[in-house]
């Protein structure tokens, strides 16, 4: 079956670590987001990909980077983690396409910046 | 900035009672979607609803979709202890080509 997955799982850190958090799809869709959750902010987008080379910028995406060299993959790098970064990010995939169809998610990263 | 806010912010039912929860939006919309996430899971794509819709229905799903007042409703009838979770709005802003998401309802049904 087609699945969307995350690694790794729980991720700790320091302050100034480079980190990538790795997000594999094998429902072949073109779009891929990425999303982190905090209490009392719901899910907030951080970077987004259409395509293989396209990327774009989310609500929230300073500090944050991402590339997209095929279509099953998008990681997502933190520069130089800093304490605000500690969250629960999330990857998800959608059809091609804008048409804002329904997002399948993975199961999240615990990532704590200490 | 967040597109849908979701009220209550918490609803606590007993087994069988019906569930209703609220999703108030900002900017015009192509589709509106309700999630659903589990403890420590990722969100699970439940019911989308589009502009020109009204109403929805999926198993012991319903959703409206009022757009002159930019809101929607979900119900889940004959709740289970199993339906316990958080629960999203998404909606896609009109022009914005991704999902924004609220901040979401949590919903503990006691049996």
């Amino acid at each position: 079956d087609a699945e969307i997955t995350q690694s790794p799982r729980h991720k700790i850190t320091e302050t100034g670590r480079q980190v990538t958090l790795a997000c594999h799809q094998t429902w072949n869709h073109n779009n891929m987001f990425w999303y982190r959750q905090d209490l009392g902010h719901g899910l907030r987008l951080i970077h987004y990909s259409y395509g293989v080379h396209d990327t774009n910028k989310g609500e929230v995406s300073d500090g944050y980077s991402v590339s997209r060299s095929n279509t099953e993959d998008l990681p997502l790098t933190l520069e130089s983690a800093a304490s605000s970064q500690t969250s629960v990010y999330f990857c998800a995939s959608s059809a091609s396409g804008t048409a804002n169809e329904k997002l399948f998610f993975g199961s999240g990263t615990q990532l704590s910046v200490l | 900035s967040q597109q849908g806010e979701e009220d209550p912010q918490a609803l606590s039912i007993q087994e069988g009672e019906n569930a209703t929860m609220n999703c108030s939006y900002k900017t015009s919309i192509n589709n509106l979607q309700w999630y659903r996430q589990n403890s420590g899971r990722g969100l699970v794509h439940l019911i989308l609803i589009r502009s020109n819709e009204r109403e929805k229905h999926s198993g012991r799903l319903r959703v409206t979709l009022d757009t002159s007042k930019k809101s929607s409703s979900l119900l889940i009838t004959a709740s289970r202890a199993a339906d316990t979770a958080s629960y999203f709005c998404a909606t896609d802003g009109g022009n914005n080509n991704d999902m924004r998401f609220g901040a979401g309802t949590r919903l503990t049904v006691k049996p």
